[in-house]
């Protein structure tokens, strides 16, 4: 069972669309991770949060930790914002695990 | 820098080659990991070294040969693959494997076929 669960899998907006995706989680953690992987490439860490908000640019993220629950927002959603977003969590024997991913697709 | 530098982006190999992954940062982390992505898969943790020293072997086959030369540098050495390792092979590193408060920098990954 995988410990990490994200919501939607796959998510077709407008640009300019606000977007959430979701993650909730089971185990006990201290942070979490949100990542963001473009088709065919490598992963970019886009905030790692332990703690009530965080914002960069047009991205935002939250987390409550007591509800084990986090969200990633994009405002003004562009084309370019395509991608799969992952959401990770560090687990008790020093791995990380990985959610399953969100695949956004902006259409312009 | 605080980039995590994987060469090469893409290889080619046949099942008989011998050749060999590389991944270098020098943020001074002293935690690195190999990952297994197959398609539209999450990653798969292979190998962690932490201080240089192997840690964790997530029971990869031998064919997968990890090496740690320096603090920097982290390498993985493949032979006699096979098609089913094809797949993007990602470095990440961590200021060490404990880290809860800076989080794990990734590689922008070697795309590798197995012909």
């Amino acid at each position: 069972k995988n410990e990490v669960e994200q919501s939607p899998q796959n998510l077709t907006a407008q640009e300019g669309e606000f977007i959430t995706i979701n993650c909730s989680y089971s185990v006990g953690i201290s942070a979490l991770h949100w990542l963001q992987q473009h088709p065919g490439g490598g992963i970019v860490s886009l905030f790692m949060l332990s703690s009530g908000k965080k914002k960069h640019g047009r991205l935002i993220a939250t987390i409550n930790i007591q509800e084990k629950h986090s969200s990633l927002h994009i405002t003004a959603s562009h084309p370019r914002d395509s991608a799969v977003y992952i959401c990770a969590v560090p687990s008790p024997d020093d791995k990380i695990i990985f959610g399953k991913g969100t695949r956004l697709h902006i259409l312009p | 820098d605080t980039e995590v530098t994987q060469t090469p982006k893409h290889l080619v190999m046949g099942m008989t080659n011998k050749k060999s992954l590389k991944c270098e940062q020098h943020m001074g982390h002293r935690a690195m990991y190999w990952y297994k992505q197959k398609a539209k898969k999450p990653p798969e943790l292979m190998f962690v070294y932490s201080y240089e020293k192997l840690s964790i072997n997530e029971s990869v086959p031998s064919r997968f040969s990890p090496e740690c030369p320096n603090s920097s540098l982290l390498n993985l050495h493949l032979h006699a693959l096979q098609p089913e390792d094809s797949a993007l092979y990602l470095c990440a590193s961590s200021q060490d494997p404990l880290d809860r408060v800076y989080g794990y920098t990734f590689g922008s990954g070697t795309r590798l076929t197995v012909v």
